[in-house]
């Protein structure tokens, strides 16, 4: 079965410097992977998302992430922060033709001034 | 509607009560999942709908849990007397047809605090 790791539970940044937030999927199927956002007392948002085609996938926010097959990767990155960039961030996986995402436990990012 | 909309958006009750979560879906979409968030446990799923039949519901961590949709549009999620380790934030979320394809639109969720 499918799952998602995030290694990070929290990453503290300070603003203006990059992030990476970390996402690995355990099978090398073809997937579909999304990230999302949730932000204090709201729901889940979709960042971005891969489903073929370029592996670099621009999302909102100047977000965006990179698909890597052969480490079965999708990691998150910003080259800049701002502090309304703090919530959490899910990754998750689909494979294709299945009817449901599968979430990873979440990313928490804190933005410092 | 616009959204994914999810009532109440708070809900205290007391330890052994049954409790009604409901979820109405953005107009159209077919697909409509039930996801618990526990703090640190990132999203369980409970379960799925397509239409108002449920070909997964896998997640509902006992019979205590069940859930309906009715018109292939409004569903209501069900606790019977509920626990404290059922506290958490249940959220809602809709697609269309081919959900893997196009991802979730979710509601913003009901906070349950079992007392």
């Amino acid at each position: 079965a499918q799952s998602v790791t995030q290694l990070d539970s929290q990453v503290p940044v300070f603003e203006e410097a990059p992030v990476e937030l970390r996402c690995n999927y355990s099978s090398s199927v073809s997937v579909y992977l999304f990230w999302y956002v949730q932000y204090p007392n709201q729901g889940l948002q979709l960042l971005l998302k891969y489903l073929s085609g370029s592996t670099l996938v621009k999302g909102i926010n100047g977000f965006e992430a990179e698909f890597n097959k052969s480490q079965t990767s999708f990691h998150l990155r910003k080259p800049s922060v701002h502090i309304s960039d703090t919530a959490e961030y899910f990754c998750a996986v689909s494979d294709r033709g299945a009817d449901k995402l599968i979430f990873g436990t979440g990313t928490r990012l804190q933005v410092f001034p | 509607g616009a959204g994914v909309s999810q009532s109440p958006s708070n809900k205290v009750t007391e330890k052994g009560k049954d409790v009604e979560l409901r979820c109405d879906p953005i107009s159209g979409h077919t697909a409509l999942y039930w996801y618990r968030q526990s703090l640190g446990q990132g999203l369980e799923f409970l379960i799925y709908f397509q239409g108002n039949s449920a070909p997964d519901k896998s997640g509902l961590p006992s019979d205590r849990f069940s859930a309906e949709r009715t018109g292939g549009s409004v569903s209501t999620l069900t606790i019977q007397r509920t626990q404290q380790e059922d506290s958490a934030v249940y959220l809602c979320a809709s697609s269309p047809n081919n959900p893997a394809l196009y991802g979730y639109t979710f509601g913003s969720g009901t906070r349950l605090t079992v007392v």
